[in-house]
């Protein structure tokens, strides 16, 4: 089935550890995008990436990093964990129109549960 | 700002009854419009989606969605609710490069 693929499912991480969360896609979608979904705050972008070889920042992209090495994956990086970054993250990918984020829907993967202590 | 509101963080409904979801944006001009649902453990599936033209959308699951310029809202209906309509929806604005979630509305549906 196509779709998004995110890994790991959930994660526990001690503060100043280094994580990096994996995404992949199958739809040959050019746009992926990050999102950190935090209680009473919806989901939040935090990079985009608007075609293979290019990458932005989205509304909170501090403490996090991207790189997008071909069309299907998409992996986020924390360098130096810290107890806010504690959060659901949600991948996800788009076709379309848009110099940044595209204007069709998107879709999601089922997301990683991190835990930062 | 662009901006998404869902004023309502938690709505619970009896099963067999009628639900509505409101939405209201804020954009400069008639943003792309989108609801999505969430279930536990998930992530988000489009429902519907309003671009231009008709101002009644009809999704998938029996949801429809109505866009209302005056209103500035795009609120989203059920007829009949059903047990497994339980979950949180996503209501969602596009404009100018830029896509604004709400903070989403939980919905308990009740025996």
């Amino acid at each position: 089935i196509a779709g998004i693929t995110q890994a790991p499912t959930s994660q526990i991480l001690a503060a100043g550890r280094r994580m990096t969360l994996r995404c992949t896609q199958d739809m040959r979608h050019n746009a992926m995008y990050w999102y950190r979904q935090d209680l009473g705050l919806g989901l939040r972008l935090i990079h985009y990436s608007n075609t293979a070889g290019t990458t932005g920042k989205g509304e909170v992209p501090d403490g996090y990093s991207v790189s997008r090495a071909n069309t299907d994956d998409f992996p986020l990086t924390l360098a130096s964990a810290v107890p806010s970054q504690t959060s659901v993250y949600f991948c996800a990918s788009s076709d379309g129109q848009g110099a940044k984020v595209k204007n069709q829907p998107q879709h999601f993967g089922d997301g990683t549960r991190l835990s930062i202590l | 700002a662009q901006s998404v509101t869902q004023p309502d963080i938690h709505i619970t409904v009896s099963e067999g009854a009628s639900l509505e979801l409101r939405c209201n944006y804020s954009y400069g001009a008639t943003p792309y419009l989108f609801w999505y649902v969430q279930s536990p453990g998930q992530g988000l599936q489009l429902l519907l989606k309003y671009f231009s033209g008709d101002t009644l959308v009809q999704g998938i699951k029996g949801f429809e969605a109505e866009f209302k310029r005056s209103q500035s809202s795009f609120n989203l209906r059920k007829p009949s609710v059903h047990w497994s309509d339980a979950a949180e929806y996503f209501c969602a604005g596009y404009n100018n490069n830029d896509m604004r979630f709400g903070a989403g509305t939980r919905l308990t549906v009740k025996p």
